[in-house]
């Protein structure tokens, strides 16, 4: 069965570091990966994904994640982190037929 | 521009009574999904569409039912209300080949 782990319950970031938000994965056959943010009161809100090709994945806000299929890892990355990215960041594999299986999710909070 | 849209958006209801809770996509997608999100669980699959008329059961589907006879909407039943139940539920939608989820706004719903 398709599991998500995101072993950080929060992360800590001064504003302007870098910052990294980690996931690793298990899955049967080749993974799809996604990260997803949610804003206090809202719903979640896609930022990137994973199907093949580049390990490295751009998406939505500045935000990239890296997948290693060797680590089985799919970690979120951004080079300078904002006061605005403070929220709750999902990661996510597709599971059976078209469902996704989400990660517990990690606060991100950052510090001015 | 397309949307997902939950109602009501907050709701407190009482233990035994049924309460239903509307989600309305005009993605034109054929997947749908309802979650519900409690602290220290993350997010947990209730139940899930793949068309109309076909409905199945998620990891927590339990006192839950869903119908879909349009693919627009897939409201959520609870059958007799438990405080258990006192949660945010969101609804989403995908659509291959991305299958990238998209979340409406959620409802909060207390049970008392």
């Amino acid at each position: 069965a398709q599991s998500v782990a995101q072993p950080e319950d929060q992360v800590n970031v001064a504003e302007g570091n870098p910052l990294t938000v980690k996931c690793t994965y298990s899955v049967s056959g080749n993974p799809y990966l996604f990260w997803y943010v949610q804003y206090p009161n809202r719903g979640l809100q896609f930022l990137l994904k994973y199907i093949t090709g580049d390990n490295l994945v751009k998406g939505s806000y500045g935000f990239e994640a890296e997948f290693n299929k060797s680590q089985t890892s799919f970690h979120l990355k951004k080079p300078s982190a904002l006061v605005s990215d403070s929220a709750l960041y999902f990661c996510a594999v597709k599971s059976a037929g078209n469902m996704l299986t989400f990660g517990g999710g990690t606060r991100l909070m950052v510090k001015p | 521009d397309a949307e997902i849209t939950q109602s009501p958006r907050h709701k407190i209801t009482e233990t035994g009574r049924q309460v239903t809770l509307a989600c309305h996509q005009t993605w034109n997608h054929n997947n749908m999904f309802w979650y519900r999100q409690d602290l220290g669980h993350g997010l947990r699959l209730i139940h899930y569409s793949y068309g109309v008329q076909d409905t199945n059961k998620g990891e927590v589907s339990d006192g839950y039912s869903v119908s879909r006879s349009n693919t627009e909407d897939l409201p959520l039943t609870l059958e007799s209300a438990a405080s258990s139940q006192t949660s945010v539920y969101f609804c989403a939608s995908s659509e291959p080949p991305g299958d990238e989820q998209f979340f409406g706004p959620g409802t909060r719903l207390t049970v008392l």
